[in-house]
Order: structure tokens, then sequence, then C-alpha cells
């Protein structure tokens, strides 16, 4: 049972456009970690999160962990073809429990 | 190329036959993690390592899976008299413990089709 909900998902916009893609859960998170994924290969770490309210960019792309450490958001300004791919969010609950648990993902397409 | 790799990158085999997979993780990192990804679904956790101790199993992995890191190093998964449910992505992904956070790199997978 996936206790991470991600949504939309699918997103296909066009060139140019903006996009937020959400990850909640009922569950508190130690930290949370958002990933991209390409057909046939694994996912490719974007950031981490871990403070409550903490925002991170990474160029066209802002993450905000919620305040109480349940979600989280990805923000995308002027999405370009090449930000297509598979978005997927990943959380632990610390301690001694390392896994990850993941969302199933945002798919998003940017048409040119 | 000093990331998590894996291989073979593509199996095919057919009902019944035991398969293979290796993963070597970055090579400072004492953690090392096995994902199952089916289509349509994120990874879902099977097993982790932390130097060679195995440390904990998912349900997902039955009887007739087993995982090793011998030397806490390299890993190894096999999967014994495969089914056609097996079919799926094997990710493999390392971390370094002693950290605030404990982010974990990806292989870029083994895709498994079992015929």
């Amino acid at each position: 049972t996936q206790l991470l909900e991600q949504s939309p998902q699918f997103l296909s916009i066009q060139e140019g456009e903006n996009l937020t893609v959400y990850c909640n859960s009922s569950s508190v998170f130690s930290s949370l970690q958002w990933y991209r994924q390409e057909p046939g290969e694994g996912p490719v770490l974007l950031v981490t999160v871990v403070t409550g309210g903490e925002v991170k960019k990474l160029k066209r792309l802002t993450f905000q962990f919620g305040d109480a450490r349940k979600d989280s958001s990805l923000h995308i300004t002027a999405a370009q073809p090449g930000d297509t791919g598979l978005y997927l969010c990943a959380a632990s609950r610390g301690g001694s429990n390392y896994k990850l648990t993941f969302g199933k993902g945002t798919l998003l397409t940017v048409n040119p | 190329d000093t990331g998590v790799s894996q291989d073979p990158r593509h199996k095919i085999t057919k009902r019944g036959q035991n398969v293979t997979f290796r993963c070597d993780p970055i090579s400072e990192h004492n953690r090392l993690y096995w994902y199952r990804q089916t289509l349509g679904q994120g990874p879902e956790f099977l097993t982790y390592f932390q130097n060679e101790a195995q440390l904990e199993k998912s349900r997902l992995l039955s009887d007739r899976f087993s995982a090793e890191r011998p030397k806490g190093s390299f890993s190894t998964l096999e999967i014994q008299r495969t089914e056609q449910g097996d079919s799926a992505m094997y990710l493999c992904a390392s971390s370094l413990s002693g950290r605030s956070t404990d982010t974990q790199y990806f292989g870029p997978g083994t895709r498994l089709t079992v015929l």
C-alpha cells in the first residue's frame, strides 16, 4: 500500500507553461526526496528536504516541504520539453527505518 | 563514472529459470537497497544491507528471492524458479550512513521479462 499520494497522475502541457505537482500523506516523515525518472532508467535525485516549511530551488524547479512534514510540492516555471519525465516523491520515517516509500509518480509531458 | 551500476540492464528468461542480478554501489557507501518497480507504480522496497548485514526484508521478498552482499561491497539478487509476475524493473540504490539524511542514489536498473 502506497502511503504517499501524488497528484496529478498525468500532466500534459505546452512549453513555457508553469505547473505544480503534489505529494501528500497522513504520515509524518523525517525527510522527503524528489526524483525524476526517464523510461528504462533509474530515478535520478533532484532534491532532499528535511525541515518543515523548507523551500529549495533548483534552477526552474522549486520544492517545498509542508510545515508538518506530511506533504510536499514541486513547482516548475516555464517548462521545457527536457522536463518531460516521471516525477516521484519518496519519503522515509527516519530513526532506524531507512527504506523509502514512493508515490506512484506524476508523468509530465511538455510539448514543444 | 562513480555512480551506482547494475548488470545486466536487461534480462529475458523463461518461466522456471533462475536469474541473478548484480549491483555495485557508490564506492564509499555502506548501505545498499533493492527495490522493484512495475509499470505505472513507484518503486517498492525489497531489502537493504548495512555493510554485509541484511537488516530488513519486505514481505514482497518471497522464499524464491535471495540477496547477498559479501564483504559489504557489491550485492547480488537471485530469483529462483521465476514466474511471470516477477517481470519488473529491479533497482538498486546506495547511501552513506552518518549523515543527517539517508539520501539514496539509484542505479539504472535491470529490466526482467519472464516469458
